[in-house]
């Protein structure tokens, strides 16, 4: 595609409820990232794909945060049992090869947890 | 892991004039440091990017500077357009083992350019 798409753009859910975030790629990027952005705040890394290897988790801040690239290209992240302090927007990024650091980032999803 | 810090917070400056952000890194392996734009509501575009081998680099209107001595580089931009408004956000990458790739921010910089 042209771009990195992500759905939804926005997310509403009631505390303790899960959701699903999905992050498209620019076509053939070997990469791809899940980076945090709160509010007034810059982007903070989450997780790592090369293909469908998630070679740093890291920064998921619990284990109620999992991502999965099953086939090296559509990725999704999953919040379960969400939390007020988990709203934020969600962006993904990719890049054209392995550790390449220009990343394409999408629009993001912004989640709200009520 | 790497530290960024960026500064200032809030920037105002007059059509025309001249605009200035800097940030600092903690990592001396740090190599890759890029700058996003990012405007209400939009994704971050990177305008413009630096490695450690380089001093400066510019690009029209935009130049960026690195002083890998002082762990410090910063974002020039020239002749600033009110199109110029949004927040900026610099970021480093140490590039090698298990953080390849990825990216650490600063807080980011809002930029308001008034006609």
């Amino acid at each position: 595609g042209a771009g990195v798409s992500q759905s939804p753009r926005y997310k509403v859910a009631k505390r303790g409820q899960d959701v699903a975030l999905r992050c498209d790629p620019i076509s053939g990027h070997v990469s791809l990232f899940w980076y945090q952005q709160a509010l007034g705040q810059g982007p903070e890394f989450l997780t790592y794909f090369q293909n469908e290897a998630q070679l740093d988790k890291s920064g998921l801040p619990s284990d109620r945060f999992f991502a999965e690239r099953p086939e090296g290209s559509v990725s999704t992240l999953k919040i379960q049992r969400t939390q007020q302090e988990d709203s934020a927007v969600y962006l993904c990024a990719s890049s054209r090869t392995e550790g390449r650091e220009k990343l394409f980032f999408g629009s993001g999803t912004q989640l709200s947890v009520l | 892991g790497e530290n960024v810090e960026q500064h200032p917070s809030t920037l105002s400056v007059q059509e025309g004039d001249s605009a200035v952000i800097k940030c600092t890194y903690s990592d001396s392996a740090s190599n890759y440091f890029p700058w996003y734009k990012q405007e209400l509501g939009k994704r971050p575009q990177l305008i413009i990017d630096i490695r450690s081998n380089v001093g400066e680099k510019k690009d029209q209107r935009i130049a960026v500077t690195l002083n890998k001595t002082a762990k410090h580089f910063s974002l020039h931009i020239t002749e600033t357009q009110p199109e110029d408004s949004a927040v900026y956000f610099c970021a480093a990458s140490i590039g090698r083992g298990s953080t390849l790739g990825r990216l650490y921010f600063g807080r980011g910089t809002q930029l308001t350019v008034w006609p």
